[in-house]
């Protein structure tokens, strides 16, 4: 069975605090992991897609890198605006579906 | 934004009674998926469609069917709605490219079963 799990749950940074959120995954082939963002009472927006380890993705303040185990999403000098919980999800190979982390809250606080 | 549309935003019913989601898309995507999210748990997958009248079960797919009976639309149906089925409703569909599939999500639907 697949697995994600993301810490920490809650992150509470101040403005211009650099940091990272841990997925940490479980899969039997990895196809792709794929970060989103959301924002309260909003659907995901897609952000990254990683497909082997090594692999590296930038958009502005985030940096999305993977290994065979986890991955990590830097924000580096985050603003208030960077507010949103982040979800990490896996899809296995050979299949269509998305197994999704429950998340973690990121609060910015200018 | 994909082209998703979802309606209703928000529906308040009672527990037993039928309801239906509507999942619409502009952009001929092939495959369509439905989720719910619910707290301290992440997205989980109910249904999903790959093609018009071909579709298949998720992870929590007990109390839910679904229909889709052309490419834009792809409806999902609580038969006998229970309070336990109180969620948000997101619909996606996904895009290939680099042999990759992403999923882009709709604004969700709220439901809440009293």
């Amino acid at each position: 069975e697949d697995q994600v799990t993301q810490s920490p749950e809650a992150l509470r940074l101040q403005e211009g605090e650099s940091s990272s959120l841990n997925c940490s995954y479980t899969v039997s082939g990895l196809r792709g992991l794929f970060w989103y963002r959301q924002d309260p009472g909003k659907g995901p927006e897609f952000l990254f897609t990683l497909y082997s380890a090594g692999e590296e993705k930038e958009k502005e303040r985030l940096k999305a890198t993977l290994t065979k185990k986890e991955s990590f999403l830097h924000i580096t000098a985050p603003k208030p605006e960077d507010s949103a919980t982040y979800l990490c999800a896996v899809q296995r190979a050979g299949s269509y579906q998305l197994t999704f982390g429950k998340g973690t809250k990121l609060s910015v606080i200018p | 934004d994909a082209g998703i549309t979802q309606s209703p935003r928000h529906k308040v019913t009672e527990t037993g009674t039928p309801v239906t989601l509507r999942c619409h898309q502009t952009e001929n995507h092939r495959y369509m998926y439905w989720y719910r999210q619910d707290p301290g748990h992440g997205l989980r997958l109910i249904h999903y469609s790959y093609g018009v009248k071909d579709t298949d079960k998720g992870e929590v797919s007990d109390g839910y069917s679904v229909s889709r009976s052309k490419t834009e639309d792809f409806l999902l149906t609580l038969e006998s709605a229970t309070s336990s089925q109180t969620s948000v409703y997101f619909c996606a569909i996904s895009t290939t490219s680099g042999g990759t599939d992403t999923q882009y999500f709709g604004p969700g639907t709220r439901l809440t079963v009293l």
